[in-house]
């Protein structure tokens, strides 16, 4: 059975801060990792990594993935009160249909 | 503008009591699917849909059911709701399945099944 978790679960930091997001993943035909961001609403996407060691960056967020050891982390720098989301992370595969399994989520909160 | 739909955004029912729940997409989009969240479990796949009259299960399909008439339309039924169907769905829709990771998610059905 496919599987993605995530750590830690939840999060405080304060502003300013630099967090680090992990997600381990164990998947068949595995293709790419996806981080998304969710605020009160629909997750919006963030990154896609389908190769290893090759960062993404985005502002303040950088992410990358290890195929070898089947994990990505997702960093945020200089973490300002915005950041406060779930971040949820999800393995895309080549499976027929059913081709993306998501992590339970970490829940940051930054506060001022 | 692009966008998928989803009605209604809140609902409170009764166990047993029928519903479905509507999705709409205006993007020509093949491929559609509905998630449910719970908390800690992220979301989690209950049906898809790659196109016209196919459709086929996800991860927990128990208790849903879905139809595809018409490419834009993704209908969530909930023949007999109970309370363990109290969650938050989402609808999503992508191009195709090959592009799943692109999917456009609609904002969200929040049910309460007392």
């Amino acid at each position: 059975e496919d599987k993605v978790v995530q750590s830690p679960l939840s999060l405080v930091v304060h502003e300013g801060d630099t967090v680090t997001l992990n997600c381990s993943y164990e998947v068949t035909n595995f293709r790419s990792l996806l981080w998304y961001k969710q605020e009160k609403k629909a997750p919006t996407f963030l990154f896609m990594l389908t190769s290893s060691g090759i960062e993404k960056k985005s502002g303040r967020l950088s992410s990358i993935l290890d195929k070898k050891e089947l994990f990505s982390i997702l960093n945020i720098t200089a973490t300002q009160t915005g950041d406060s989301a779930v971040y949820l992370c999800a393995a895309f595969n080549n499976n027929a249909g059913n081709m993306l399994t998501f992590g339970g989520g970490t829940r940051l909160m930054v506060k001022p | 503008e692009a966008q998928v739909t989803q009605n209604p955004r809140y609902l409170i029912t009764v166990t047993g009591k029928k519903l479905t729940v509507t999705c709409s997409q205006n993007m020509n989009h093949e491929y559609m699917s509905w998630y449910r969240q719970d908390p800690g479990l992220g979301l989690r796949q209950i049906y898809y849909s790659m196109n016209v009259e196919v459709t086929d299960k996800g991860d927990v399909p128990e208790g849903y059911k879905v139809s595809r008439k018409e490419k834009r339309n993704f209908p969530l039924i909930l023949e007999s709701p109970s309370p363990n169907q109290t969650s938050l769905y989402f609808c999503a829709s992508s191009l195709r399945v090959q592009a799943a990771y692109e999917q456009y998610f609609g904002p969200g059905t929040r049910l309460t099944v007392t």
